[in-house]
C-alpha cells in the first residue's frame, strides 16, 4: 500500500532564505507524485507533480522537486522564500495500482518570518 | 473548462443531526470523485472514491456514507452527526493527465 511521509510538522524560515520541504513515499509499483499548497481555509492548489522524464520538476511560483527514485523522495525546495508562502505544504502520492487514489502525508507548515 | 462546486462553505450542525455535502464537478464526464477530510492540525484522510455512477468504495469505517447519483455528482451524508466528525471536507476530480482539481472545501463544526 502506498504512504508517504512529511517527516517536518513545520519548518519556521527567515524571508529569501532558502528552504527545503522533505517528502518520503513508499509504492510497490512506479508513482506518480504531487505537492500541494494550502492556504488558511481554502482548498489546495497544485504547485507541481511528477508524472515521468526529468527528476527535476519546475512548479508554480517558484517551487522545484526532485523525485529521487533510489531514496523514495520528492522534496520540495525554494531558492529564496517570501512572507506569501507561508501555507500548509502537503506531499501526495498516486499509482495505478490503486484506482488513483490520491494519499496525502501530513503536512508541512512553513511559517516565514521577516 | 472543468470546475468543481462544492457547498455548503460552513456548516454548524448539533450532535445526532443528519449531513448531505454536495460536489458537482463541470466540464467533464465520468470523473473519478474523491471525499477528503482534514482534521484540525492534520493531514488530509480519503474517505470515499467513485470511478463511475453509483459505485462508491471506501477508505475508512466511520460514519459517513456517499452517494453517486449522477456522473457529475458526488454527496457525503451521515445519518447521526458525532463531535469527532468536524473538520475540513474537501471533494476532488481526477483530470486528464493525473490532474487532480479541489473544490474550495466546506467547514463542518459538529457542536
Amino acid at each position: 500500500a502506498q504512504s508517504v511521509t512529511q517527516l517536518d510538522s513545520q519548518v519556521p524560515v527567515f524571508e529569501e532564505a532558502p528552504v527545503e520541504l522533505r517528502c518520503n513515499y513508499s509504492s510497490s509499483v512506479s508513482v506518480y507524485l504531487f505537492w500541494y499548497v494550502q492556504y488558511p481555509n481554502q482548498g489546495l492548489q497544485l504547485l507541481l507533480k511528477y508524472l515521468s522524464g526529468s527528476t527535476l520538476v519546475k512548479g508554480i511560483n517558484g517551487f522545484e522537486a526532485e523525485f529521487n527514485k533510489s531514496q523514495t523522495s520528492f522534496h520540495l525546495r525554494k531558492p529564496s522564500v517570501h512572507i506569501s508562502d507561508t501555507a500548509e505544504y502537503f506531499c501526495a502520492v498516486s499509482d495505478m495500482d490503486s484506482s488513483y487514489k490520491l494519499i496525502f502525508g501530513s503536512g508541512t507548515r512553513l511559517l516565514v518570518r521577516p | 473548462s472543468q470546475t468543481i462546486h462544492q457547498w455548503p462553505a460552513t456548516l454548524v450542525q448539533p450532535v445526532g443531526s443528519p449531513l448531505s455535502l454536495e460536489c458537482t464537478v463541470e466540464g467533464t464526464s465520468n470523473p473519478n470523485l474523491y471525499w477528503y477530510r482534514q482534521a484540525a492540525g492534520r493531514g488530509l484522510q480519503l474517505l470515499f472514491y467513485s470511478v463511475g455512477i453509483g459505485q462508491i468504495s471506501s477508505e475508512v469505517p466511520q460514519n459517513l456514507s456517499a452517494s453517486r447519483p449522477q456522473d457529475r455528482q458526488f454527496i457525503l451524508s451521515s445519518k447521526k452527526l458525532l463531535l469527532s466528525d468536524s473538520g475540513f471536507y474537501l471533494c476532488a476530480w481526477k483530470g486528464s493527465f493525473y490532474g487532480y482539481t479541489f473544490g474550495s472545501g466546506t467547514r463542518l463544526t459538529v457542536v
